[in-house]
Parts: structure tokens; sequence; C-alpha cells
């Protein structure tokens, strides 16, 4: 069965670094979206993407975060300079066209020290 | 806010015991979905139930929705030991983005 896949799974970096982490969506689908979830919280929404852009973004979702799709199978996420407070797993998503069910990758666990 | 509530928080039964979690939301939805969430693991989709449906079933999984009272229920019958996870309702919408609530954290004794 087709899965979403993350790389990587753990990343630790000091404050103020660059980041990018990377997800391979299911080869079909169409829709992308990155969550993060801080220990011991809700998942959280933060930015969805169609059709090579930005469909949506949260609060969260600020001058120091972008998503690419550089190819036709990578969507990644960059951090451009980290803060303790990004420190959460990032969850990349994907659906496709006309189905609301969403199928998550394992998660990238990012340590900001 | 616009994300779901569950309760409760956490819920520890007996191997073949039946358990219930509940959700409330506060604004209309398109879907309500059901996510479990292995420990340190991401999200699998169990569930969806549109908001002109009152009742699904999947296996051992029934979820209710009552619009009228922006609450759902998911019900696992006949729990066993790998149904321990944390369970999330999430909204959805028609730009298909998901709001999850807080989750209900469920372990099953054996």
């Amino acid at each position: 069965e087709p899965e979403v896949t993350q790389t990587p799974s753990h990343q630790v970096t000091q404050m103020g670094q660059e980041v990018i982490l990377r997800c391979v969506p299911i080869s079909n689908h169409l829709y992308f979206y990155w969550y993060r979830q801080i220990l011991g919280q809700k998942v959280e929404f933060l930015v969805s993407f169609y059709n090579n852009e930005i469909s949506e973004k949260s609060e969260i979702f600020d001058d120091q975060f972008s998503v690419e799709r550089p190819d036709g199978s990578n969507f990644t996420l960059k951090i451009r300079s980290t803060k303790l407070e990004d420190s959460a797993m990032y969850f990349c998503a994907s659906n496709r066209d006309g189905a609301y069910e969403q199928y998550f990758g394992p998660g990238t666990r990012l340590t900001v020290t | 806010s616009q994300q779901g509530e569950e309760d409760p928080q956490a819920l520890s039964i007996q191997e073949g015991e039946n358990a219930t979690m509940n959700c409330s939301y506060k604004t209309s939805i398109n879907n309500l979905q059901w996510y479990r969430q292995n420990s340190g693991r991401g999200l699998v989709h169990l569930i969806l139930i549109r908001s002109n449906e009152r009742e699904k079933h999947s296996g051992r999984l029934r979820v209710t929705l009552d619009t009228s009272k922006k609450s759902s229920s998911l019900l696992i019958t006949a729990s066993r030991a790998a149904d321990t996870a944390s369970y999330f309702c999430a909204r959805d919408s028609n730009d298909y983005k998901l709001s999850f609530g807080a989750g209900t954290t469920v372990t099953v004794r054996a």
C-alpha cells in the first residue's frame, strides 16, 4: 500500500540554524499539508499546498517558514532560523482530489537546542 | 476556537471492554473524521462521517454525529491491547484542512 514518507526521522539543530524537512507524498495525491505537534499537545495545521502554491496557512506559519515542491515527488518544509519553540513533531500529509481522508507520514521529530 | 475537544482526556479499560470517547466542536462541519495515533507515530485515518449522516460503522468502530449538539462519539467495541493509542477527532472544511481536537489517550489492559 502506498504511504507518505518523511526524512529525517529525527533532526537536532541549534537555535538560529536553518532546517529542511522532507516528505514524499503518495504519488497520485494532489493536496499536501504540514502539521506540527508539540509534545503532549494537539496536532496543529501549518500549511496546505495545491497546484504548486500555498492554499492556506495558519498564524504559526510566519515568514520563517516556507514550503516547496522542487520536483514531482518531494514536498519540503523549511524553517529559516529555528527557535526553541519550534521543537515539535512535524507531520506531512496528503490526499486525493475529492477525498477528505488524509494520509500522514510518520513524522520528523525536530529538536532545537 | 474552531477545533474539536475530546473527552475524556484519558481512558483505561480492560481488554474486551468497550471504549467510548466524545468530541465537541464549535463551528459547522463539512465532515467529522477520527484518527488514531500510536505513541510517537503518525496519524492513521479511521473513519469519516458526513454532516448529513448520524451513524457509521467500520469493523469494531462505531461513530455517531449529532450536528444539533455539535458533537460526535467514537465507540470501539471488544477492545484489544493493540487499540492502545491516542484518538483524535478532526473537523474538515471545503479546503480539506483538518482542525484537530486535543485527543483521548486510551490504554487497554491485558
